[in-house]
């Protein structure tokens, strides 16, 4: 059974720093995505992963990919207030194909 | 386009009482998934259909029903609800997984607030 598993749960970074969230998995698979969660909205995609090495960039964000450590990492630059949000990974794992997501990240950005 | 619409926004229901979920989508998209999220839990999926006239379980599908009569709905259904089925229902949907544009993930609806008292 795929499980995916997202660190840190909570990350409060203050403006103009970096920082990384962490998404771990436990079996093979081939895509990745990253998602955004505003509070009370709807999750909007950001990235998505398709091989080895991937590495994907906009604006302050910057997601990778290592399918040999089951690993990707969502990599903030200069934090703005305006990151603050929830990140979702999800890895397609289900027997159908489905995404599994991860519990989330809460970011708060502050001033 | 619309995307993924959901209705409704929110509803507040007594125990015992049923409801359904409906969620539109006209993106031609060949699956659709209904997923409930709860603190600290992140998102569980509930039911999926790869296609018309299909459906299947997923982590969390008891106290649920589905149907996919027309490819472009998906309904989610409560029979008697219970307190614990008060969560944030979020619709979504996908091309196939065989497809390229699958790369793409899902579409997301704008969720449904669920109140169960």
């Amino acid at each position: 059974e795929l499980k995916v598993e997202q660190n840190p749960l909570f990350l409060s970074m203050q403006e103009g720093k970096n920082y990384t969230i962490y998404c771990n998995y436990s079996t093979t698979s081939d895509r990745l995505y990253w998602y955004r969660q505003d509070p009370g909205k709807s999750l909007e995609s950001l990235f998505v992963l398709l091989s080895n090495g991937a590495v994907k960039q906009e604006g302050r964000l910057m997601a990778s990919l290592d399918t040999k450590a089951r690993l990707s990492t969502l990599h903030i630059t200069a934090a703005v207030h305006d990151l603050s949000a929830t990140y979702f990974c999800a890895v397609r794992g289900g027997s159908q194909g489905n995404l599994i997501f991860g519990k989330g990240t809460k970011l708060s950005v502050k001033p | 386009n619309a995307g993924v619409t959901q209705t409704p926004k929110f509803r507040v229901l007594k125990t015992g009482q049923s409801m359904t979920l409906l969620c539109a989508q006209d993106m031609n998209h060949e699956y659709m998934y209904w997923y409930r999220q709860d603190p600290g839990m992140g998102l569980r999926l509930i039911h999926y259909s790869v296609g018309e006239g299909t459906t299947a379980k997923g982590e969390v599908p008891d106290g649920y029903n589905v149907s996919r009569l027309k490819k472009q709905n998906f309904l989610l259904g409560l029979e008697s609800a219970a307190p614990s089925q008060t969560s944030v229902y979020f619709c979504a949907s996908s091309y196939s997984r065989q497809s390229v544009r699958g790369a793409d993930g899902y579409t997301f609806g704008s969720g449904t607030r669920l109140t169960v008292v």
